[in-house]
């Protein structure tokens, strides 16, 4: 079964700077799709980003950007100059073609002034 | 990206009565979900909602409990039946897009408080 593992439960950075939130995966398929969705207390879901397992070069959404290592199954988020409304719980998430999500545990985000 | 709506979105019910959420999106989605969130962590998937037949429902959810209806390709409805204070949670849906990557899109959820 696909797993999906966030290991920071909480992270913390200062406004202006650059976070970097980890997420980790097993499976054993070739073709799949990555995400990072953002949870503001609003409770809104909101896709941040995605990347599919096929390409090599790692996807960027303006301050948004992944690390993607496919060998070490890693898919991390980088949040550069990070501003108040990034504050959020992050949900790293997977899946197969077809298949229906597989979401992490999540990491809260705050962002300090 | 889909727009989804859902009401309400927040109730209080007393234990033993039924809540039915509606979930409404915007355009045509190709599957739709409903997952269940307790505060502070992560999504659980109740059920997928399939259009005109009985939801597919994962390990721990029954229809009796959680029954769902998709009469269309934009609506669905999960209704939380015979409630107790352990069903006290975030109910969200969810569907996906018709695009090369089928993504997910989510309602705003609805805050269920069972006394």
């Amino acid at each position: 079964a696909q797993t999906v593992t966030q290991s920071q439960p909480e992270m913390s950075v200062q406004e202006a700077e650059t976070v970097t939130l980890s997420c980790t995966y097993d499976t054993s398929e070739s073709d799949y799709y990555l995400f990072w969705y953002k949870q503001p207390p609003s409770r809104q879901m909101i896709l941040v980003i995605r990347q599919e397992a096929y390409k090599q070069q790692n996807a960027t959404e303006n301050r948004f950007s992944v690390n993607f290592q496919k060998a070490a199954k890693s898919f991390s988020l980088k949040i550069s100059d990070s501003q108040l409304g990034d504050a959020a719980m992050y949900f790293c998430a997977y899946r197969t073609s077809g298949s229906r999500l597989t979401f992490g545990e999540g990491t809260q985000l705050t962002v300090n002034p | 990206s889909a727009v989804i709506s859902q009401k309400p979105s927040r109730d209080i019910c007393q234990r033993g009565t039924s809540l039915t959420i509606q979930c409404q999106v915007d355009s045509q989605v190709t599957m739709m979900f409903w997952y269940r969130q307790q505060p502070g962590q992560s999504l659980t998937l109740i059920a997928t909602a399939n259009q005109g037949s009985e939801a597919t429902y994962e390990s721990g959810f029954v229809i009796d409990k959680f029954p769902i209806s998709r009469p269309n390709l934009t609506f669905s409805t999960l209704t939380v039946s015979n409630m107790s204070p352990e069903d006290s949670s975030i109910y969200l849906c969810s569907g996906t897009n018709r695009g090369p990557y089928n993504e997910q899109f989510f309602g705003p959820g609805t805050r269920l408080t069972v006394l």
